[in-house]
Order: structure tokens, then C-alpha cells, then sequence
């Protein structure tokens, strides 16, 4: 089992709609959980990090996690073609002191 | 501010070459990571220093791959020789880290390597 899955994608989304990324992690005592956006051809961007059960919302961006299922999802509300990226998913590793293992990512496609 | 500097961004090289890239990460931020990106794999974690001492390097592929932090505002990271097998693009990342908290990581703009 993989420390961190998420499905490849593509997720097709119409503009507007909210796209729903999902993420779960196999390591019961990880505290800390981050999204990073990677365009094509450029860097991974920290867009959300998110350390307590509940929801976090950073503008058109809600984090959700619960630690007792292992999962963390990302929603983006009234999706903008500018939203197509991949989207990685990193969780911290136990013992792993500052060291976080990412997702393979799941690719976004808003579809204008 | 300026970002996590890396150097250079693009590499073309033959097998057998010796391959040096480099990375001044945030100032202020006493962590520095080396990651790896291909299609295949994603993005995986080759070493990461705190305060210039390497914690993990279980990531590192093999001896042919080896990586310094000298002071706090500079890495390299060494491949020798090089082989095709290596082309991919490789990450710095840097964050600050206060007690027990996993901090949020910056990343460099990457050096894409080819190795032919």
C-alpha cells in the first residue's frame, strides 16, 4: 500500500462547478497534510495546509480532513479554467521529523 | 523575497558525465530538501538536510548520487557518472521548522535533466 494515494485523473470539471480532490494516507499518527497546484512544466505551489479535523477555507479553496478514515480532500467552489493543474497531496511521514511524502497528484481539467 | 534559487534549469549531458545542481534556499529557512519528479514515479524525496546535516538520504537512488550542504545558504546535489535513466526533473525545496510542527515546504523552480 502506498503512504499516500490519489486517483491520476483527469477529473473533467465544467467552469463553475466545484471539483472535488481526493487523497488518503496510510500512516495513522501523520499531523500535518498539505495541497500543492503544479502547472505543467513549473514548480509544485503550496495552496493549502491543514494540521486539525474539520474543514479549513482559504478563498475558493476548502481543505477537509479527518484523521480517522485517513483522508483529506480539497474542494475548489466555481472552478476556473485557470484552476487546470495537477494537484499533489503531501502528508507528513511519522519519525519522519520535517519530511512529507507526496501523492503521484490528480490532474484537474476545467472545461470552459 | 526571493524564492528557492536553483541552478541551472536546464541540463543536457552524455552518460558518463559528471552532473553538478545547485540550490540557495530561502533565507532564514533551516531545512532543505532534494526531490525527484519523472512521470512515472512522481515526486519522491531523494535527501533532506536540517541546520546543513543530512537527516534522511534513504531516498537517494545509489552511490552515484550524492549531496552537500556546506553552509546554510547553499546545496549541491552530484550525480557520477550520469546515465539516461536519470532524466528527469529535479526539485529544491526549503522550509523553516519550528518544534514538533511539519512545515510548509518552498520549492525552486526545478533543473530539467537530460541525460543522453
Amino acid at each position: 500500500q502506498k503512504e499516500v494515494e490519489q486517483n491520476s485523473g483527469p477529473l473533467s470539471v465544467p467552469e463553475g462547478a466545484i471539483a472535488s480532490l481526493n487523497c488518503t494516507y496510510s500512516d495513522r499518527v501523520s499531523q500535518s497534510f498539505f495541497w500543492y497546484r503544479q502547472y505543467s512544466g513549473k514548480s509544485p505551489e503550496l495552496i493549502m495546509s491543514i494540521y486539525s479535523n474539520g474543514d479549513k477555507e482559504d478563498g475558493r479553496f476548502t481543505a477537509q480532513l479527518n484523521k480517522a478514515s485517513q483522508y483529506v480532500s480539497l474542494l475548489i467552489r466555481d472552478s476556473q479554467p485557470s484552476d487546470s493543474a495537477t494537484y499533489l497531496c503531501a502528508v507528513n511521514v511519522a519519525g519522519g521529523y520535517q519530511k512529507v511524502t507526496f501523492g503521484i497528484g490528480t490532474k484537474l481539467q476545467v472545461i470552459p | 523575497d526571493a524564492g528557492v534559487i536553483q541552478s541551472p534549469r536546464h541540463e543536457v549531458t552524455e552518460m558518463g558525465q559528471e552532473v553538478t545542481l545547485r540550490c540557495k534556499p530561502i533565507s532564514g529557512h533551516n531545512s532543505l530538501f532534494w526531490y525527484r519528479q519523472t512521470m512515472m514515479r512522481g515526486l519522491e524525496l531523494l535527501i533532506y538536510f536540517n541546520n546543513n546535516v543530512p537527516i534522511d538520504d534513504s531516498g537517494m537512488p545509489e552511490d552515484r548520487f550524492s549531496a552537500k550542504m556546506p553552509n546554510a545558504s547553499f546545496s549541491t546535489l552530484k550525480i557520477q557518472p550520469s546515465e539516461p535513466r536519470d532524466s528527469a526533473v529535479y526539485f529544491c525545496a526549503s522550509s523553516f521548522s519550528s518544534g514538533h510542527r511539519h512545515n510548509e515546504q518552498f520549492f525552486g523552480p526545478g533543473t530539467r535533466l537530460t541525460v543522453l
